[in-house]
This record gives C-alpha cells, structure tokens and sequence, in this order.
C-alpha cells in the first residue's frame, strides 16, 4: 500500500492570506493528482503532474511536484470563501489511486 | 457534456439487505473506477472494470462485493447482506485510458446508511 500524508489536517484562515498544503510520500509516483471535494460532493480534478519538479499554475493555485517524485504542494494565494474544502492528494503509478485523509480549509469572510 | 453520473445519491439499507449502487462513465470513457470513503479516511481503491471485464478487484472485500460493467448500462456495485461496517460513502470514476491513465474524473458519489 503506498501511503499519502497530507498536512495540516486542518487550516483555517482569514480572507485574502496566503496557504500551503502538504502531500508527502515514501512512494514515488508516475503522477500526482490535486482534488477538491465539497461536503456531499465528489471530488472534482484540479491538475495533474506528471514530472519531477514541475510547478503548475492555476489562476491563485500554484501545484508543484517534488523532484523525487514522492511530494507536492498546493499555494493558494489570496484566498476566497469560495476556496473553502477539502483537498486530497492522490498518486498513481498505473490505474490505482492512493489517496491521502486530505486537509480541510476553511476561508472565513 | 455531462459527467459521472451515479444513482441513488442517498440509500438506507437495513442490516441484510442488499444494496445496489449505479455508475454511468461520462461518454466516451469506458474505464471504471469504484472507491470508498469510509469517515474520516481518504478513499480506497475497490475495483477497476472495463466494459463486461473487471481488470483489478484487489481492493474489494472478498465476500459480499461484487462488481460488473456490462456492454450495455451502467456499472453496478452490488453489496449483499449488508452490514454497518458497509456505511461509507462509495465513489464511481471513469478515464478514456485506463490503464496508465492518470486522469479519473468522479461522480458525485452514493452515501450508504446501513441501519
């Protein structure tokens, strides 16, 4: 089983900071996938990366990829209450994703 | 283009009923993906199909699952006698790819109470 730690678990933040969140592994992945679920929801696709060291930039979401290939991070710049979720991780080395617990933010108005 | 869809979106069973989830890909993706979310854990891989094959089912519990994806219809998750341990939260995802694919895209899912 190849185990995906996120971090915090937890992180709360006035509008208009800045935050990071964590996906690290032991494992090396062929791709890493970013999601965001919503309460009742399924996860919905983010980015995806493929290559040791990449950095991904979706309007105030910056995704980069650890050059081992084991790690990432999400950096939402300004952050809104519309960013407000749960966000997993997920490796892949063929059709089977490992999830991690996720990390939940809160953006409070 | 509609996405995952799955159905029912909410299902009550009693302890030993059986429970039926249902999974239609977006169109054009023939690879299926089924994973649980149990509370408070990240999702787990429970099988992977394509159309009138399953390809991996390691993830599935031995005795009581079972999965299909036939030439026609939606792919159907079948739990027998359910249990509470069963409540969770059960996810259905497609690719165009399949295997190597790294891209899956989710249905909104089907939350299970086993009462």
């Amino acid at each position: 089983t190849q185990l995906l730690e996120q971090s915090p678990q937890f992180l709360s933040i006035q509008e208009g900071e800045n935050l990071t969140v964590y996906c690290n592994s032991s494992s090396v992945f062929s791709s890493l996938q970013w999601y965001r679920q919503e309460p009742g929801e399924g996860p919905v696709l983010l980015v995806t990366v493929v290559t040791g060291g990449e950095v991904k930039k979706l309007k105030r979401l910056t995704f980069q990829f650890g050059d081992a290939r084991k790690d990432s991070s999400l950096h939402i710049t300004a952050a809104q209450p519309g960013d407000t979720g749960l966000y997993l991780c997920a490796g892949s080395n063929d059709y089977k994703l490992s999830f991690g617990a996720g990390t939940t933010v809160t953006v409070r108005a | 283009n509609a996405g995952v869809m799955q159905n029912p979106r909410h299902l009550v069973r009693r302890r030993g009923q059986e429970a039926r989830l249902r999974c239609s890909p977006m169109k054009g993706h023939s690879h299926v993906y089924w994973y649980r979310q149990l509370p408070e854990e990240g999702l787990k891989f429970m099988v992977y199909l394509q159309k009138e094959n399953i390809i991996d089912e390691s993830g599935m519990p031995k005795e009581r699952f079972s999965a299909e994806f036939p030439k026609e219809g939606p792919s159907i998750l079948r739990i027998q006698q359910v249990v509470r341990g069963d409540s969770a939260a059960y996810f259905c995802a497609s690719s165009p790819l399949g295997a190597g694919s790294e891209t899956q895209y989710f249905g909104p899912g089907t939350r299970l109470l086993v009462l």
